[in-house]
């Protein structure tokens, strides 16, 4: 069946640097997109989402990007933080049926 | 404080036994969802309902159920059918609006032995 899936299962990444991890999606039904992040043992927490309709989205240090037309979602942060590292999910709503389905997640360990 | 609740957060079953994990929201959202995370792996959907007294299967159902009987509360049974039922389950919530969040509770580790 159609899923969200991610290119990079963990991902090191200095203090201070740019992060940037990859999602890619099939389902060309899908109009809504949010990445969460999961501490562990913790359930996830929302990070920042985006519609169909946009292209891009930021938000505080995070950006999330969209290209429709290669079903590819990135999220993007800035000066990544020890308290950065955490495992990140992108998540797909296909809105006729308003069910959320996950990617397989991707961790990322912030070196100091 | 508005948010969901999952208990117990810790939870240890005989092979064999069902056991029902509790999750409880009070942002009155309509749509709530149940997912079983494995350690290293993603989130996946075992059932979700969008409405009180109605719920549908998610992509792995099997040997779980569920009931929808208040707004605010969505249990889960894991049966003695489940083959692996030793997992991290997650419960979330949502409005039935287009296009929001998902809001989740911090989770049952459930550890059968």
């Amino acid at each position: 069946g159609e899923n969200v899936g991610l290119h990079l299962p963990t991902l090191s990444v200095q203090e201070g640097d740019n992060s940037i991890i990859n999602c890619a999606y099939s389902n060309s039904a899908s109009d809504y997109f949010i990445w969460y992040k999961q501490e562990s043992g913790k359930g996830p927490q929302f990070i920042i989402d985006i519609r169909s309709n946009m292209d891009k989205r930021q938000g505080q240090r995070v950006t999330v990007l969209l290209n429709k037309t290669v079903k590819h979602l990135s999220l993007q942060i800035a000066a990544t933080q020890p308290g950065d590292s955490a495992v990140y999910f992108c998540a797909e709503n296909e809105a006729a049926g308003n069910k959320l389905t996950f990617g397989g997640g991707t961790r990322v360990l912030v070196k100091p | 404080d508005g948010g969901i609740t999952q208990s117990p957060k810790y939870l240890f079953r005989k092979e064999g036994q069902n056991v029902t994990l509790s999750c409880e929201q009070n942002l009155n959202h309509d749509a709530m969802y149940w997912y079983r995370q494995d350690p290293g792996q993603g989130l996946r959907l075992i059932y979700y309902s969008q409405i009180v007294n109605d719920f549908q299967k998610g992509d792995i159902a099997e040997g779980y159920s569920v009931s929808r009987e208040k707004k605010e509360s969505f249990p889960l049974t894991v049966t003695s059918a489940q083959k692996n039922p030793t997992a991290f389950y997650l419960c979330a919530s949502s409005t039935q609006a287009m296009n929001t969040e998902a809001f989740f509770g911090q989770g049952t580790r459930l550890t059968v032995v």
